[in-house]
């Protein structure tokens, strides 16, 4: 059973763009929803996070947008540049101190 | 700050012989640090979660005795690949919890087995 659902597998997105990425949650205990970005070869990074009491957050061009009633939320890319290239991954934990739980991730394609 | 380092970041080793992943937490103390294994173009899969001073929770499907994990301080977990065949071969990921809910990632470790 997957506990977070994310889309789409793959996106192209102009330079200059908008990046939009979508993951879905079942687990209502979750209470704490990251974004990493990872190049290849490379670790994760953690890109951005929001707790459930916010519905958006925004750091630089980066924004996650967040509805705890249809428990969803996204990330949004403004402005996307081709260094923005990565997959990225959705994930969500409770507690503080659990594991993550990583959505499929999406491997991003800005063109110039 | 949160800056995780992992060691190697590859290696080479013959089917047989046991390989050492360390993960260290280099600006902050962890007392959790988790184990990942990511194959080509997938998610990650979580292997194990390590806590400082005690023993390592495997997940399900995990061989505790194949993978041993010792967290012997509170910047440094170790992976060790025992007796390790070709389909040991992955991308082995670290993360140090370094405050409540926020997990930094080491740089992967590429482990080929020849």
């Amino acid at each position: 059973q997957q506990q977070v659902k994310q889309s789409p597998q793959s996106l192209i997105v102009q330079k200059g763009g908008i990046s939009i990425i979508n993951c879905a949650y079942e687990n209502t205990a979750f209470d704490y929803f990251p974004w990493y970005q990872q190049f290849p070869g490379k670790g994760p990074a953690l890109l951005i996070a929001i707790r459930p009491d916010v519905s958006e957050k925004k750091e630089g061009r980066f924004t996650i947008s967040f509805n705890k009633s249809a428990k969803q939320f996204s990330l949004h890319i403004m402005d996307s540049q081709p260094g923005d290239s990565a997959t990225y991954f959705c994930a969500a934990s409770h507690s503080g101190n659990t594991p993550l739980v990583f959505g499929k991730g999406t491997r991003l394609s800005v063109i110039a | 700050g949160a800056v995780v380092s992992q060691h190697p970041s590859r290696v080479i080793c013959k089917s047989g012989t046991s390989v050492k992943i360390e993960c260290r937490s280099l600006d902050f103390q962890a007392t959790t640090m988790f184990w990942y294994r990511q194959f080509p173009k997938q998610s990650l899969m979580l292997m194990a979660t390590s806590n400082e001073g005690s023993k390592a929770t495997y997940e399900q499907g995990v061989e505790k005795d194949k993978f041993l994990i010792n967290h012997a301080s509170l910047t440094l977990s170790t992976l060790t690949v025992t007796s390790a065949h070709p389909e040991d071969s992955s991308f082995y990921i670290c993360s140090a919890l370094a405050r409540s809910y926020e997990q930094y990632f080491g740089p992967g470790t590429r482990l080929t087995v020849t």
